[in-house]
């Protein structure tokens, strides 16, 4: 099994519905990440949480709001669905036990939305 | 603020040939710099991270990156492509405490032609 795992793997819907995005990992890290994927953008943050009590504002919020319901646990929710939020999400998660030199991010598959 | 800028995005490359992909960031102090590579349908995978000491590291799937301070680079290279290092890759830079909030580039897409 995946050690993070985001559901569902594509989504279509239509403008203005609520969409939520979930992930879920079995690493028992306390970091885990929301990343948006377009193309020729590269990847961009959209929230983060350092632990189950911290969410924090990525470069691109606007639209977006996160529950992180459990450590394992990290949802990424679209209140009312946009076209210009048709993306590749990515969900992950990171370990800083290690010391800053050993921690890297850990990806799940993502999720291929599609806004119409 | 930082930014990672990756000149090419499209490389076609022979195989057995040698690769070289750009990246240049821009980031007032030290940075921690990142490439990470994208197959297909998958997430991302970390090929290799500098953080401090020798500027030439070394990553997974016999790549290397060097860190080039005056020329704010950290390009990536591969003596020898294998046909399945097709793949997007892309350059990250974070900093002390940021825990992870990397800024990456935007991307490299790397063909391998047989």
């Amino acid at each position: 099994d995946a050690d993070v795992t985001q559901t569902p793997r594509n989504r279509i819907t239509k403008t203005g519905k609520r969409i939520m995005l979930e992930c879920s990992q079995t690493k028992g890290h306390d970091r885990m990440y929301w990343y948006r994927q377009d193309p020729g953008l590269g990847l961009r943050l959209i929230y983060y949480s350092f632990d189950v009590k911290d969410i924090n504002k990525g470069e691109i919020s606007d639209g977006y709001s996160v529950s992180r319901q459990a450590q394992a646990k990290f949802s990424l929710s679209l209140e009312s669905a946009i076209p210009n939020q048709t993306a590749l999400y990515f969900c992950a998660t990171s370990d800083p036990g290690q010391g800053l030199s050993n921690e890297k991010l850990f990806f799940g598959s993502g999720t291929q939305l599609s806004v119409l | 603020a930082q930014s990672v800028t990756q000149p090419d995005i499209h490389i076609t490359v022979s195989e057995g040939a040698s690769l070289e992909l750009r990246c240049n960031y821009s980031y007032g102090a030290t940075p921690y710099l990142f490439w990470y590579v994208q197959s297909p349908g998958q997430g991302l995978q970390l090929l290799l991270k500098y953080f401090s000491g020798d500027t030439l590291v070394q990553g997974i799937k016999g790549f290397e990156a060097e860190f080039k301070r005056s020329q704010s680079s950290f390009n990536l290279r591969k003596p020898s492509v294998h046909w399945s290092d097709a793949a997007e890759y892309f350059c990250a830079v974070g900093f002390t405490g940021g825990g992870n909030k990397l800024t990456f580039g935007t991307g490299t897409q790397l063909k391998v032609e047989l």
